[in-house]
């Protein structure tokens, strides 16, 4: 199993400045993943990122917008760079041990 | 690549009723299945998955689903519920060799007494 722990768990933040959300986990993985669930919608794959290497963005997001570290095998940053009101939503950090674990996401509202 | 379709957004029903959310998938390769719950204000959870043997497979809290490939469906039903049932649901696809999970859009399944 795997637990993992994500800060903030909510912000409030203005149009046009960055927040990084952190990702914790108490094991060590290989793979973290990045999602999105945008207010009233489905989870969304942001990236993927592996200990070591560039994150894989999926179509549709870039690493200029959403900069990802993965400095170690248990942490990962998400950056929401340049927010917009159209970035409001959770962010969720995953990661897949013996089965897909989640995060319990990070609440954003750009005003 | 795989797709999700979850055919009902909402599902009103009462405390006891029985009830069954649609889970329609579309891969080019073998996959795995989940049903997740997210309770309000709390993060996903995994309720039940297949990933082989028995085409039924059962959660704690008497939840089922069964996987049907010839409709590729993963219906999830459960024959009473609680009004602590309420949540959202969300079906999710993984193919056999890859890591990736695709959801399905979500149904909100609303218990009322």
């Amino acid at each position: 199993s795997a637990v993992i722990s994500q800060k903030p768990s909510r912000d409030i933040c203005q149009r046009g400045t960055s927040l990084t959300i952190q990702c914790q986990v108490d094991s060590q993985v290989t793979m973290m993943f990045w999602y999105r669930q945008q207010p009233g919608q489905s989870l969304t794959l942001i990236a993927t990122a592996n200990q070591g290497s560039e994150a894989t963005y999926e179509s549709g997001f870039v690493i200029d917008k959403f900069p990802i570290s993965r400095p170690n095998l248990t942490f990962s940053t998400l950056t929401v760079s340049n927010m917009s009101p159209e970035d409001s939503s959770i962010y969720l950090c995953s990661v897949n041990s013996d089965e897909q674990y989640f995060g319990p996401g990070t609440r954003l509202t750009v005003t | 690549a795989q797709s999700v379709t979850q055919l009902d957004s909402q599902v009103p029903v009462f405390e006891e009723a029985p009830v069954e959310l649609r889970c329609n998938y579309s891969s080019s390769v073998s996959v795995y299945l989940f049903w997740y719950v997210q309770y309000p204000n709390q993060g996903l959870q995994l309720l039940l998955k297949y990933l082989s043997g028995s085409t039924l497979v059962e959660s704690i809290n008497g939840f089922e689903a069964e996987f049907n490939k010839s409709q590729t469906s993963f219906h999830l039903r459960k024959p009473s519920v609680h009004i602590s049932d309420t949540a959202e649901y969300f079906c999710a696809v993984r193919g056999h060799t890859g890591n990736m999970l695709t959801f399905g859009g979500g149904t909100r399944l609303m218990v009322k007494p």
